[in-house]
């Protein structure tokens, strides 16, 4: 009940496409979800994150999903850039435990 | 990166020795966090800190120790390496729970 699923284990995109990552947890106690951007040879870094009194969050070129009722959330990218490439997690907690589930990674690369 | 420093950056050692890795922060966040990334995992919680002396363990903690004796330091030691521990270790820390997590460049760390 404390997995966070996540999905596709790699994409490919091309130049300019839409990115779309998805993550379904079971734990309804989890109240925040953030999505985690990590480079080669660097620690993961936040992206953007929601909170569950919304549907949808958006920064820039990437927004948040979330459906509350279905339990899942997706990391949309627009316009995905040759730059956006790295791999990216989504995670899970709830304040009242210190742990950060954390989905198994997407690692994207966008073609020019 | 978020007044982080992690060291060694990178270690070889034999299996059954001891290894202590250290996490600095200049942030004076409450949390501190060790985790390992192992490829398909995704980020796991090995150990966490909620404040100096206090500690707690986290998802996959057997073989591990952690000491905080500062606000700014966490200690993780592996107390006899095995080749499962091989795998790269992140420190994080945070102002929060449930908030965003600032994480160190990691720590390569190879068991043989």
């Amino acid at each position: 009940q404390q997995q966070v699923k996540q999905s596709p284990q790699s994409l490919i995109v091309q130049k300019g496409g839409i990115s779309i990552i998805n993550c379904a947890y079971e734990n309804t106690a989890f109240d925040y979800f953030p999505w985690y951007q990590q480079f080669p040879g660097k620690g993961p870094a936040l992206l953007i994150a929601i909170r569950p009194d919304v549907s949808e969050k958006k920064e820039g070129r990437f927004t948040i999903s979330f459906n509350k009722s279905a339990k899942q959330f997706s990391l949309h990218i627009m316009d995905s850039q040759p730059g956006d490439s790295a791999t990216y997690f989504c995670a899970a907690s709830m304040a009242s435990n210190y742990q950060l589930i954390w989905g198994a990674g997407t690692k994207l690369i966008i073609k020019p | 990166d978020a007044g982080i420093t992690q060291s060694p950056r990178h270690k070889v050692t034999e299996t059954g020795t001891p290894v202590t890795l250290r996490c600095h922060q200049t942030e004076n966040h409450r949390y501190m966090y060790w985790y390992r990334q192992d490829p398909g995992h995704g980020l796991r919680l090995i150990h966490y800190s909620y404040g100096v002396k206090d500690t707690d363990k986290g998802e996959v903690s057997d073989g591990y120790s952690v000491s905080r004796s500062k606000t700014e330091d966490f200690l993780l030691t592996l107390e006899s390496a095995t080749s499962s521990q091989t795998s790269v270790y992140f420190c994080a820390i945070s102002a929060q729970v449930n908030t965003e997590a600032f994480f160190g460049q990691g720590t390569r760390l190879t068991v043989v």
